[in-house]
């Protein structure tokens, strides 16, 4: 089945403490992105990978870092988390115009 | 930049009846009009698109409508159902260029 997945889909943690949010698609495609959503505010693109070892930053990059080593993962680092990196995070792939978005990634920063 | 402005942000209709939501956006050279819906607990998933070069596409109980000239677009949910209930984002862009989406519009669907 054609799928992007993430992990956590939920996670708890305190400030400071350095995290990783994986991301996985299994469709082959180039282009992979980080959104956060957030209530009022939509989703907005944090960083995005147009293919391997290719990244630049989207519209909110401030506090994360992100990889692309392989094609299929793309994973989204908080180095140093704060309370406003609290949001709902999406990672999503693409493929002729056509976002596919994970399932979701709940993060709470105490 | 593209700037998507996406209303209403809460829309509650009987079962059965119509749902417009509207769109606008800023860049004159965004060619691709992509809508999602989000289900509670789930990503966005795309139900229908429409290109620069197209006025007006349908698929069932869904259509999507551009007018260039005015910079805006609508997703138009016909005989809604419950189902439909969900939250609906308008997207804009060029094509295999950057999204920019609007806020999102929740539908409530009463039965």
């Amino acid at each position: 089945e054609a799928q992007v997945t993430q992990n956590p889909r939920y996670l708890i943690t305190v400030t400071g403490k350095k995290l990783t949010v994986t991301c996985s698609q299994n469709m082959n495609h180039e282009y992979m992105s980080w959104y956060r959503q957030d209530p009022g505010l939509g989703l907005r693109q944090i960083y995005y990978s147009m293919n391997v070892e290719v990244t630049d930053k989207g519209d909110v990059p401030e506090g994360y870092k992100v990889s692309r080593k392989e094609k299929r993962n793309f994973p989204l680092i908080l180095e140093s988390p704060s309370p406003n990196q609290t949001s709902l995070y999406f990672c999503a792939s693409l493929r002729a115009d056509t976002q596919y978005f994970g399932p979701g990634t709940r993060l709470t920063v105490l | 930049g593209e700037n998507v402005e996406q209303h209403p942000s809460t829309l509650s209709v009987q079962e059965g009846d119509s749902a417009v939501i509207k769109c606008t956006y800023s860049d004159s050279a965004s060619n691709y009009f992509p809508w999602y819906k989000q289900e509670l607990g789930k990503g966005p998933q795309l139900i229908i698109d429409i290109r620069s070069n197209v006025g007006e596409k349908k698929d069932q109980r869904i259509a999507v409508t551009l007018n260039k000239t005015a910079k805006h677009f609508s997703l138009h949910i016909t005989e809604t159902q419950p189902e439909d209930s969900a939250v609906y984002f308008c997207a804009a862009s060029k094509i295999n260029q950057k999204v920019t989406f609007g806020i999102g519009t929740k539908l409530q669907v009463i039965p």
